[in-house]
């Protein structure tokens, strides 16, 4: 069936390691966000995609980084570089983008932890 | 940045009660939309209500806008257990490509 497909659910990372968090849709959605969710808060932008192959900062990029060579994948890396990755990461697709942005489809989420 | 802040940060009711979550923001907007969210899960979207409308409703879900208090809220009417989640009010400020969320508030409907 059609949806955003998060792995892993759980994830644990050593201190130094980058790790990759993997985000699939199968909606044919243009859109892909990445989110942070910490304990009672919010969400906060990490990166988006509006297109293949182009992709943009959100309002936390630090320490993390993406790639869109697929219209289908947005993987998230958490590098060495983000001292405090511990977080529920939510990856998002929407049909369009931009200022038309109607609706967002969530994926179930990852839980990364540090070791 | 957080743009939208709901109201109350929790709330808990009896089954067959009504939740009433606000939530204000800041800048002007072209859309404001709610979300749920069960935990440990991700996010559904519930309703979205345009920067010209006023009210919208969606089965026991009811939605008002006004853009003079900039502010909104969610009406939960008849409220069943499985509502128990947290909800979050997101907006996409006017001219912006991103959709800001509040910091959610956690509903709890006891049967």
């Amino acid at each position: 069936d059609g949806g955003i497909t998060q792995s892993p659910k759980y994830l644990f990372r050593k201190e130094g390691q980058n790790v990759t968090l993997s985000c699939e849709q199968n909606l044919n959605h243009d859109a892909m966000y990445w989110y942070r969710q910490d304990p009672g808060q919010g969400l906060r932008l990490i990166y988006y995609s509006q297109i293949v192959n182009d992709f943009q900062k959100g309002d936390i990029a630090e320490g993390y980084s993406v790639s869109r060579e697929k219209k289908e994948s947005f993987p998230l890396t958490v590098t060495s570089a983000q001292k405090n990755p511990t977080a529920f990461y939510l990856c998002a697709s929407s049909p369009e983008g931009g200022v038309t942005n109607e609706k967002l489809f969530f994926g179930s989420g990852t839980q990364l932890s540090v070791l | 940045s957080q743009q939208g802040e709901e109201d109350p940060q929790a709330l808990s009711i009896q089954e067959g009660e009504n939740a009433t979550m606000n939530c204000s923001y800041k800048t002007s907007i072209n859309n404001l939309q709610w979300y749920r969210q069960n935990s440990g899960r991700g996010l559904v979207h519930l309703i979205l209500i345009r920067s010209n409308e006023r009210e919208k409703h969606s089965g026991r879900l009811r939605v008002t806008l006004d853009t003079s208090k900039k502010s909104s809220s969610l009406l939960i009417t008849a409220s069943r257990a499985a509502d128990t989640a947290s909800y979050f009010c997101a907006t996409l400020q006017g001219g912006s490509e991103k959709l800001v969320f509040g910091k959610g508030m956690k509903l709890t409907v006891n049967p």
